[in-house]
């Protein structure tokens, strides 16, 4: 059975960075388009980033473009979010979502999700 | 951004009712429309995708409808495993957008 496994999460002063991994099993993610999906404490979903299966293509939320940066790397089945210049908006449980298709944009399997507080 | 409007944003019900959520569109979206199921402590889970398609494994008490701006999602015959908080999520234009939930309590 598919399998999303994120790390990386923790604690960090504003302005900090952070990255997150997704380690994937029972799915060959190649095959696949690739979400990040965060949630605020006590809020709803917000979508975060998006990665074509191939990583050719790439689409962010507004609020985190040009400070958060999303990959992938299909061999060791990983997914990536790379968290720069963090402000205490930012802090949520970080899910890694896997799209249905290449970039159908919808969600069949979600992680289990990783903490990250933006505090000083 | 098109923005997605679920109503009511609570519904307390008594097991073996009927649930109807309705979530409105900004702007026409075809059928571009899914719904999540969120349990406490649980990661969401795809109920219906496009507007009325059943997700794999899913039961047949849920079901989806709607067109353009206007979809709803029904629950028949409530089951009290049904507690929860329900998102509809539009895949027709980024950024893609959830609406803000509608919770489901059991009375």
């Amino acid at each position: 059975q598919v399998q999303l496994v994120e790390s990386g999460g923790g604690v960090v002063q504003p302005g900090g960075s952070l990255r997150l991994s997704c380690v994937a099993s029972g799915v060959i993610l190649s095959n696949f388009g690739m979400h990040w999906v965060r949630q605020a404490p006590g809020k709803g979903l917000e979508w975060v980033a998006f990665i074509r299966y191939d990583g050719s293509e790439k689409y962010y939320q507004d609020s985190v473009r040009g400070r958060f940066t999303i990959s992938r790397d299909n061999p060791t089945n990983t997914l990536y979010l790379q968290m720069n210049s963090l402000g205490t908006e930012d802090t949520a449980l970080y899910y890694c979502v896997k799209d249905v298709g290449t970039a159908t944009i919808y969600f069949d399997h979600w992680g289990q999700g990783a903490v990250v507080s933006v505090s000083s | 951004e098109i923005v997605l409007t679920q109503s009511p944003e609570l519904q307390s019900v008594t097991p073996k009712e009927r649930v109807i959520i309705t979530c409105r569109a900004s702007q026409n979206i075809d059928i571009s429309i899914h719904w999540y199921q969120e349990k406490p402590g649980q990661s969401p889970r795809l109920l219906i995708n496009y507007a009325s398609q059943t997700f794999s494994g899913v039961p047949s008490r849920f079901t989806g409808s709607g067109f353009g701006t206007e979809f709803t999602l029904t629950i028949d015959s409530l089951e009290p495993e049904d507690a929860g908080k329900y998102y509809c999520q539009q895949s027709h234009r980024p950024p893609w957008t959830f609406g803000q939930g509608t919770k489901v309590e059991i009375k």
